[in-house]
């Protein structure tokens, strides 16, 4: 299994662009989610999915979008792009959504918004 | 709302000292509580969870870390440090209800590891 993926590594992007972060697992996990992390804040959950065509937000969803429509793939857009989103996002999954169920972790994607 | 309170946002020992880092949870009712790590340019994985099933938890790569009620914590620990084991390390708490992909997150320690 190659686990969670995310595509791609870097990508630096001007102030109003649009792109979309990609990520995938191929464990039939049910659950996925991205976070974002910033220096000295942990991480903090953006949005997550319990299921093909179930999506919520988390903590800081303002600016981003997602979709869910594979149990595989769960892909983040940034719609306009901003300097505040400079940050690197992870992509996670679970097989199930108990509460202690373990969240493996995509290599993730560094952006940078200038 | 639930959340967790690392202290030390950098921890410097001698490779073969004792680790120890805290981590105190802020919750009603005794909250599931796990450890990550991550090591330079990759993501996280689990070092050991607590499930209440057993208040000391052992983990992986010799760590573990003890639940207790009375100081509202759970630090992590391992007897003997390598230097493969710089790295960051997070605690985090899973919500009351609902469901566990929801953590919440400390804000990280970062272990650094001499010879």
């Amino acid at each position: 299994n190659a686990g969670v993926t995310q595509t791609p590594k870097f990508q630096v992007l001007k102030t109003g662009q649009s792109m979309t972060l990609q990520c995938a697992q191929d464990m039939n996990h049910e659950y996925m989610s991205w976070y974002r992390q910033d220096p000295g804040m942990g991480l903090r959950l953006i949005h997550y999915s319990v299921g093909a065509g179930i999506t919520d937000q988390g903590e800081v969803p303002n600016g981003y979008n997602v979709s869910r429509s594979t149990t595989e793939d769960f892909p983040l857009r940034l719609l306009s792009a901003a300097p505040s989103q400079t940050s690197v996002y992870f992509c996670a999954s679970s097989y199930g959504t108990g509460r202690t169920d373990t969240q493996y972790f995509g290599p993730g994607t560094r952006l940078t918004v200038l | 709302a639930q959340s967790v309170t690392q202290l030390g946002s950098h921890v410097s020992v001698s490779e073969g000292a004792l680790v120890l880092l805290r981590c105190n949870y802020s919750s009603s009712v005794p909250p599931y509580l796990f450890w990550y790590v991550q090591y330079p340019n990759q993501g996280l994985q689990l070092l050991l969870k607590y499930t209440s099933a057993a208040t000391l938890v052992k983990g992986i790569n010799g760590f573990e870390a003890e639940f207790k009620k009375s100081e509202t914590s759970f630090h992590l620990t391992k007897p003997s440090a390598h230097m493969s084991d710089a790295a960051e390390y997070f605690c985090a708490v899973s919500p009351l209800t609902g469901t566990a992909s929801k953590l919440t997150f400390g804000t990280g320690t970062r272990l650094q590891v001499t010879l």
